[in-house]
């Protein structure tokens, strides 16, 4: 069964600070990984897919099959950050065709 | 593009009621998913749809829960007989191609009596 792990439920820095967002996942197969924010009274958006590679918002994420992580950083937190950040995992490429599983969500707190 | 509208956006049913939650996915997007959020909890995935065809409905109980999405017209997410555990958050993802991301709507917050 796959299944994706966020052992933080709340996760708070300051502005300035580097972020770390953890994600673990359990797959048997070659997963495609995302990365989804939801800012306050805003719906659930995409913010990266690890196929892609880049760079939004200043967030990276890469995919270690190894450690089976996709952990979501930046290196210099700022306040429009704060957010919930969901981890979500498909075994289709793309993400469509197919339903995503996702973790319980981070809430992501960032102090001034 | 006004993206996944679903409506209504907050919904109170008493026990025992029916409860219909529509989805209308982006233009030009066939593949519709439902997920429910219950609290302190992630999205889990209830049902895929596409037009005129349920593709996978692992996610939904056996009982009560029902999806639709026709060839004209939003899809639809029929509960039958509400309990109160039904109460939740109910969110709608559309994609196009099968290779393309979903992108969701924003919600609809259910509450049961």
């Amino acid at each position: 069964a796959q299944r994706v792990t966020q052992p933080e439920k709340l996760l708070s820095v300051f502005k300035g600070a580097p972020v770390e967002l953890k994600c673990n996942y359990s797959y048997s197969g070659s997963p495609e990984l995302f990365w989804y924010v939801q800012y306050s009274r805003q719906r659930l958006q995409l913010l990266l897919r690890h196929i892609s590679r880049e760079s939004i918002k200043g967030f990276t994420a890469d995919l270690n099959k190894g450690e089976t992580s996709f952990h979501l950083k930046k290196p210099f937190a700022q306040e429009e950050d704060s957010a919930m950040y969901y981890c979500a995992l498909s075994g289709r490429s793309g993400g469509g065709a197919d339903g995503l599983t996702f973790g319980k969500g981070t809430h992501l707190i960032i102090q001034p | 593009n006004a993206g996944v509208m679903q409506n209504p956006r907050h919904l109170v049913r008493r026990r025992g009621q029916e409860a219909r939650l529509r989805c209308s996915p982006m233009k030009g997007h066939s593949h519709v998913y439902w997920y429910r959020q219950l609290p302190e909890e992630g999205l889990k995935f209830m049902v895929y749809l596409q037009k005129e065809n349920i593709i996978d409905e692992s996610g939904m109980p056996k009982e009560r829960f029902s999806a639709e999405f026709p060839k004209e017209g939003p899809s639809i997410l029929r509960i039958q007989q509400v309990v109160r555990g039904d109460s939740a958050a109910y969110f709608c993802a559309s994609s196009g191609v099968s290779n393309q991301p979903q992108h969701f709507g924003d919600g609809t917050r259910l509450s049961i009596l």
